[in-house]
């Protein structure tokens, strides 16, 4: 079975300064890998996801997130993050061919001006 | 653009109570689907759908019904609310498969008092 592990339930950074949010999954296979962001009172949003190819892949607003097959990661980073930013982030994955998504349990993001 | 909007955004009920949630999407989805949110849990799938009328069991079904009678609309029952319950209930859509994007409306908050 496929698992999601989001260890930092809050992280707290400053304006202007880099982000680095870490994910870990549980699959066999090379999964589909997502990263969604949820502002407050509204619904999932998503920021990148990730199937085969170059493991740096680019998503809206500046975010990026990589790829590691040997750690089985797959971290979000920003290199300077802004006050909007504030939200939950979740990683997810989906496994080929499958319906379902498996999500991790979040982490909320704190940008302290 | 489309959008997936749900009814009520916020519903208060009576323990032991029939509830009805209801989802719409205009994108022309294939698939739906119905995550509860509790706060630190992250998104627990409940319910899929891939077509008009098909109805799939997530991980936590049990205590819900679900119902897809237009491609459009997907509906959620919940059979017997439970006392002091609190959550969020999340509709999403998408084209197909879990590793297509997820397109999600902003919620419906349960109380049961």
């Amino acid at each position: 079975a496929q698992s999601v592990t989001q260890p930092d339930a809050r992280v707290t950074v400053s304006e202007g300064a880099s982000l680095q949010l870490r994910c870990k999954y549980s699959y066999s296979a090379t999964p589909y890998l997502f990263w969604y962001v949820q502002y407050p009172r509204q619904g999932l949003q998503l920021l990148l996801k990730y199937y085969s190819g170059d493991p740096v892949v680019q998503g809206v607003n500046s975010f990026e997130a990589e790829f590691s097959k040997s750690n089985s990661s797959f971290h979000l980073q920003k290199a300077s993050v802004h006050w909007s930013d504030s939200a939950v982030y979740f990683c997810a994955l989906s496994r080929t061919g499958g319906y379902k998504v498996v999500f991790g349990s979040g982490t909320r993001l704190l940008v302290s001006p | 653009g489309g959008i997936i909007t749900q009814t009520p955004k916020f519903l208060i009920g009576q323990e032991g109570q029939k509830l009805t949630l209801k989802c719409q999407q205009n994108f022309n989805h294939d698939t739906m689907y119905w995550y509860r949110q509790d706060s630190g849990k992250g998104l627990r799938l409940i319910y899929y759908s891939i077509t008009e009328n098909d109805l799939q069991k997530g991980d936590l079904s049990e205590g819900y019904d679900a119902s897809r009678e237009k491609k459009s609309s997907f509906s959620l029952t919940v059979t017997s609310a439970q006392k002091n319950e609190m959550a969020v209930f999340l509709c999403a859509s998408s084209m197909d498969r879990g590793q297509d994007t997820q397109y999600f409306g902003p919620g419906t908050r349960l109380l049961v008092l």
